[in-house]
């Protein structure tokens, strides 16, 4: 089955710019969604189709897929950016969808 | 506005069986499938069944496909989600959420219910 690798932590200072990465065979043929999840609260998405935002999602968080790594940015973090992250493909055989293992998001 | 609004938190023993519904409102519920995802305690998430309301195709989960069953009521607008068989590692919040596909080989999810915790011990 397909396997979507994140790194379990990433952290940053306010107002600078976060990354988090999301590694997958081939993943640039595929649409990857990401999604934020504060404690206690269902996941929200923040990014969908590689690199396009639901309305309400601030133009700080942004999107890109390219050969085997798809990336989130988010720029100019906020305290109220601390959260799990969670990349997301529809792969084309087994397990149709997978969910990478979570990274959390520090704001130092 | 687009919602789906899950049932109450469960404690179930060993063995038993649980049922989640999942009550959309908002939107042509005919129009979007609903999928099940879960979290254990302190993890990731993790995808656990499928359902087109248009025609009620099902898609599950290999680990759990042999006791899981996801239905819908288009009447009632809800989807259903019932678990057999209950073990410890079956507990978990228990998340259903609408399906987009705007775009081929593309489906992400929105929105989620709140999430139900189905605990299970002796």
């Amino acid at each position: 089955s397909y396997v979507l690798t994140q790194p379990p932590s990433v952290s940053v200072a306010p107002g600078q710019t976060a990354t988090i990465t999301c590694g997958g065979d081939t993943i640039s043929g595929r649409y990857v969604h990401w999604y934020q999840q504060r404690p206690g609260q269902a996941p929200v998405v923040v990014v969908f189709d590689d690199n396009d935002r639901p309305s309400g999602v601030p133009e700080r968080f942004s999107g890109s897929n390219s050969g085997n790594t798809a990336t989130l940015t988010i720029n100019s973090v906020e305290a109220g950016d601390a959260a799990d992250y969670y990349c997301q493909v529809l792969a084309f055989s087994g397990d149709r969808w997978v969910f990478g293992g979570g990274t959390r998001l520090t704001v130092l | 506005q687009v919602q789906l609004v899950q049932s109450g938190a469960e404690v179930k023993r060993p063995g038993a069986s649980v049922r989640v519904s999942c009550k959309a409102s908002g939107y042509v519920f005919d129009n979007y499938a609903i999928i099940w995802v879960r979290q254990a305690p302190g993890q990731g998430l993790e995808w656990v069944a499928w359902i087109s309301t248009y025609n009620g195709n099902t898609e599950y989960a290999q680990m759990m496909q042999d006791r899981v069953t996801v239905t819908t009521d288009t009447s009632t607008k809800t989807a259903y989600m019932e678990v057999r068989g209950l073990r410890s590692d079956d507990t978990a919040v228990y998340y259903c959420a609408r399906v987009v596909s705007e775009r081929p080989n593309s489906n992400w999810f929105a929105p989620w219910g709140q999430g139900t915790l189905v605990t299970v011990s002796s």
